[in-house]
């Protein structure tokens, strides 16, 4: 069963914060964020582990919550280069080759 | 450093027919996947080979055949094209761990 992202999609002007949910229905092994720009491929943001720490990369940062089985992303101070879909892809214990992926939030960053 | 690449960009196909999507990678990754992504429904596994040699199916592999050539080329075909298989397919790599490494995708249209 797919993860369920909230919100769906998200206007922002630039320099404003967003956070982006990912729920599980299944104990969660791992949490992977992706971003995809319109037109391109997903590429790789994050990965969280279960037990691991809040991870970060430059403005963007997750957190995992093993017990209530979400994850959250965290964009601050948006920029432009920030609008795409994110998606989250869980993995429950059958390793991370059948990641399951939400079904993503749109991000508009407006100027 | 070409990455992930995939052929055609671009399929247009009638019901019935059969084509073949390639897929090559250049990074030495023993995984490869096949994904196809749908609007609303986010990326969904359908085949993935965990290494030369072995395949498993996803979670949407009705439909589908894969091929894994060898350890650089993994192909997905169609042997009777449906309306309902009209998506958006990427291909994937990655080694032993994360993160996955998309190609670009191919759009085909089953009219």
């Amino acid at each position: 069963q797919q993860p369920v992202q909230s919100p769906q999609a998200v206007i922002l002007r630039e320099g404003e914060d967003a956070v982006i949910n990912c729920s599980s229905s299944k104990a969660l092994y791992s949490v992977h964020w992706y971003r995809q720009k319109h037109g391109e491929a997903p590429v790789f943001l994050m990965i969280l582990l279960k037990g691991g720490e809040q991870k970060g990369h430059e403005k963007i940062s997750a957190s995992f919550n093993e017990k209530k089985q979400q994850s959250s992303l965290y964009l601050t101070a948006s920029q432009l280069s920030y609008s795409g879909t994110y998606f989250c892809g869980t993995e429950s214990g059958t390793g991370f080759q059948k990641l399951v992926f939400g079904t993503g939030t749109r991000l508009l960053v407006s100027p | 450093n070409a990455g992930v690449t995939q052929t055609p960009k671009f399929q247009v196909l009638k019901t019935g027919q059969s084509m073949t999507l390639q897929c090559a990678q250049d990074m030495n990754h023993n995984s490869m996947y096949w994904y196809r992504q749908d609007p609303g429904m986010g990326l969904r596994l359908i085949y993935y080979s965990a290494s030369e040699g072995t395949t498993d199916k996803g979670e949407v592999p009705n439909g589908y055949n894969v091929s894994r050539l060898n350890k650089r080329e993994f192909s997905l075909r169609l042997e009777s094209a449906a309306p309902s298989q009209t998506s958006v397919y990427f291909c994937a790599s990655s080694a032993a761990f994360p993160p996955l490494h998309f190609g670009n995708g191919t759009r085909l249209t089953v009219t």
